[in-house]
């Protein structure tokens, strides 16, 4: 299985700040086809996740400039610039290359 | 706009068994996987499999062989997930989620308790 290593755990931010959260797989996440499925999701208390980012780097429907994703082969990087109030909750990433997908363990966005 | 309603929460005994259901609309059910993922607190998410409701081929993951069936109904365009022999390792969040893992149901509750 690939394994998803997600970090940190806990990202304590002040609003207004950068955020960076880093997902690294066991196993490289480029398919035969050249293409990488590799998802990044906030999930607030209470909530389904909701897609942010689709394959590294595309922005969902609605999600706004400030949320950026990069990376290639095993290691991937979600941006949230300037952070915003609406922004916390755990953010987590999803690999979809290799079956069984596999989460990363989360990451808790919280108020500094 | 693509929507996904599972079922209520649920309360089982231990040792049955419980199906849970996705209702879709707003897209064409047959043409997209439809995947399922466990949330226990403090676990993480799990894959548990999905199924093309095209033709009802599936795929699971190893962990969930024995433990979960999933069927599709195209006719009500819901699928299905049952869970058997459930024990308090069970209790969770269950979702529903189109691949690509776009769109989740609200989620579903099952608590496994005597």
């Amino acid at each position: 299985d690939a394994v998803m290593t997600q970090t940190p755990l806990s990202l304590p931010v002040s609003l207004g700040d950068q955020a960076s959260i880093s997902c690294r797989s066991s196993q490289s996440l480029e398919n035969s086809n050249g293409n990488t499925y590799l998802n990044w999701y906030l999930q607030k208390p209470g909530q389904s996740p909701q897609l942010l980012i689709y394959r590294v780097s595309n922005r969902f429907s609605g999600v706004l400039d400030r949320f950026s994703g990069s990376g290639s082969g095993t290691d991937f990087t979600l941006k949230i610039s300037r952070v915003e109030a609406e922004d916390l909750g755990v953010y987590f990433c999803l690999q979809v290359t290799h079956v069984p997908f596999t989460f990363g363990s989360g990451t808790k966005l919280e108020i500094k | 706009q693509v929507q996904l309603q599972q079922s209520g929460a649920e309360l089982v005994r231990p040792g049955s068994s419980v199906k849970i259901s996705c209702k879709a609309s707003g897209y064409a059910f047959s043409s997209y996987w439809m995947n399922w993922v466990k949330q226990r607190p403090g676990q993480g998410l799990e894959w548990i499999g999905q199924i093309y409701p095209g033709d009802g081929d599936t795929n699971y993951n190893g962990k969930f062989k024995g433990k979960a069936t999933l069927t599709a109904d195209k006719s009500s365009s819901t699928a299905y997930m049952q869970l058997s022999s459930l024990t308090s390792e069970d209790s969770a969040v269950y979702f529903c989620a189109r691949t690509p893992f776009d769109y989740w149901g609200q989620g579903t509750t099952l608590t496994v308790s005597s």
